[in-house]
């Protein structure tokens, strides 16, 4: 069974630029989940999204911060414009459902952004 | 948001030896109490995982204690070895999340 699949792996932006990350979660999961992972820090949840529709955004900077998930499969997740303080690890994670609690999170490789 | 909190930071620990890593969660709405290994470069991958409903769970060399009136749950890994070396992250939640602060395990040869 193929993994969720994050790209870029790694980007590299002046602050002001603006930058995309796009994720591909396993086949059939429902759920979908981008999380900020800042160096030395947990995975803190940015949104949250069940089919295409979102369950949770309440943690995500909406003014400058947006995703969408169009078809309820594949995923972008947009930042514009970008802050020293976005620098940290996107990881994007997908579940059969969050309809129940018991539900395990499968985490993509991440892609680490460094804004300059 | 609310908080779970981890510890230690970090951990040194001998090979043979037993590792043990500490988490304590505000909301007792909580209900799922997953702890997930993290290797350098790579996304969290869950280890194990409990429900409050029993106070340990083991698989293998891994143990979740949980303790409902304390609100803290551990993870102890027995006879550790170099390859358990990567940050552990433990997490309360509901269908989402919130993960504590990782502890960095460093198992000695």
């Amino acid at each position: 069974e193929a993994g969720v699949a994050q790209s870029p792996r790694y980007k590299i932006i002046e602050k002001r630029q603006s930058v995309a990350f796009w994720c591909n979660p396993i086949s059939g999961h429902a759920t979908l989940y981008w999380y900020q992972q800042i160096l030395g820090q947990g995975p803190k949840l940015l949104i949250q999204f069940q089919n295409n529709g979102v369950v949770d955004d309440s943690q995500l900077p909406k003014d400058r911060f947006s995703a969408e998930r169009l078809k309820g499969v594949d995923s972008t997740l947009k930042i514009q414009p970008a802050k020293l303080e976005d620098s940290a690890v996107y990881l994007c994670a997908s579940s059969l459902s969050s309809v129940s609690s018991y539900n395990e999170q499968f985490f993509g490789p991440g892609t680490r952004l460094t804004v300059l | 948001q609310q908080q779970v909190k981890q510890s230690p930071q970090s951990l040194i620990v001998q090979k043979g030896g037993i590792s043990i890593i500490n988490c304590a969660y505000e909301n007792t709405a909580f209900d799922y109490f997953p702890w997930y290994q993290q290797f350098p470069g790579k996304g969290p991958a869950l280890l194990i995982a409990i429900r409050p409903d029993v106070s340990e769970k083991k698989e293998g060399r891994f143990t979740i204690s949980f303790n409902k009136s304390a609100k803290q749950f551990s993870l102890h890994i027995m006879d550790s070895q170099p390859g358990d070396s990567a940050t552990y992250f433990c997490a309360a939640g509901y269908s989402t999340l919130t993960f504590g602060k990782g502890t960095m395990l460093l198992v000695s040869p």
